[in-house]
């Protein structure tokens, strides 16, 4: 099946650094990706749009600055937390859309735990 | 905008029963999908079952079916012969139609905890 890489899958980091998530989609291309961000014991909750080319799509709330995306190649997405904060600890997760036409179209990748110190 | 309902925050089964787990959404399309993923304690998202609105028969998957009632907005998850191994969270996600081609985002339920036990 199709495989999505995300990496790293955990980092902590000081307070004001700022930290790069990647998320790889290794045996096919993905127009569109999503970046989804999970608290403990919580839901998804979709943070942005990230697609191929062009300016990601941020759901209201989310700090443009704050969480950069960018998505130059159709097998890679970065969510960059620019000047990380303790209350930007967080399981951060990612999305690829494959654009062949199969049966399942979304996978995901094994997420990235952010703790901020 | 859609939303999704999930009102069971935990629920627990013994291993080889039976247990479902219950799902409403809202919307105003007519063509959408949804989903069923399970979350175990490692976090990867896994999909457990799709629906596709404009299909009357419920999607079955092994162990796993579901119970679709559009017209009610219902989408209800049936586990049998409960494992161990299905100890998870349960996300149920809707996701408008698409054209070939596009894709659309995913909206979560705040999922229900399952505990299967011995």
């Amino acid at each position: 099946g199709a495989v999505v890489s995300q990496h790293p899958s955990r980092v902590i980091c000081k307070s004001g650094t700022s930290v790069k998530i990647e998320c790889r989609s290794l045996d096919f291309q993905a127009t569109t990706m999503f970046w989804y961000r999970q608290f403990p014991k919580q839901s998804l909750m979709l943070m942005a749009t990230s697609n191929e080319g062009s300016k990601a799509t941020y759901e209201q709330g989310v700090e443009k600055d704050k969480f950069l995306i960018n998505h130059a190649s159709l097998t890679l997405s970065t969510l960059t937390v620019t000047s990380a904060h303790p209350e930007d600890s967080s399981f951060y997760i990612c999305s690829a859309h494959n654009n062949r036409p199969t049966n399942e179209k979304l996978f995901f990748g094994s997420g990235t735990q952010l703790s901020v110190l | 905008a859609q939303t999704v309902t999930q009102s069971q925050p935990e629920m627990s089964v013994q291993e080889a029963e039976t247990v479902t787990l219950s799902c409403t959404y809202d919307t105003s399309e007519n063509n959408y999908y949804l989903f069923w993923y399970k979350q175990p304690p490692s976090r990867q998202m896994i999909l457990v079952i799709r629906q596709e609105a404009y299909k009357q028969q419920n999607a079955t998957e092994n162990r796993f079916s579901v119970n679709f009632q559009k017209a009610a907005k219902s989408f209800s998850l049936k586990i049998s012969d409960s494992q161990l191994g299905d100890t998870a969270m349960y996300f149920c996600a809707f996701m408008k139609h698409v054209l070939q081609g596009g894709s659309e985002k995913l909206v979560f339920g705040k999922g229900t905890k399952l505990t299967v036990n011995p």
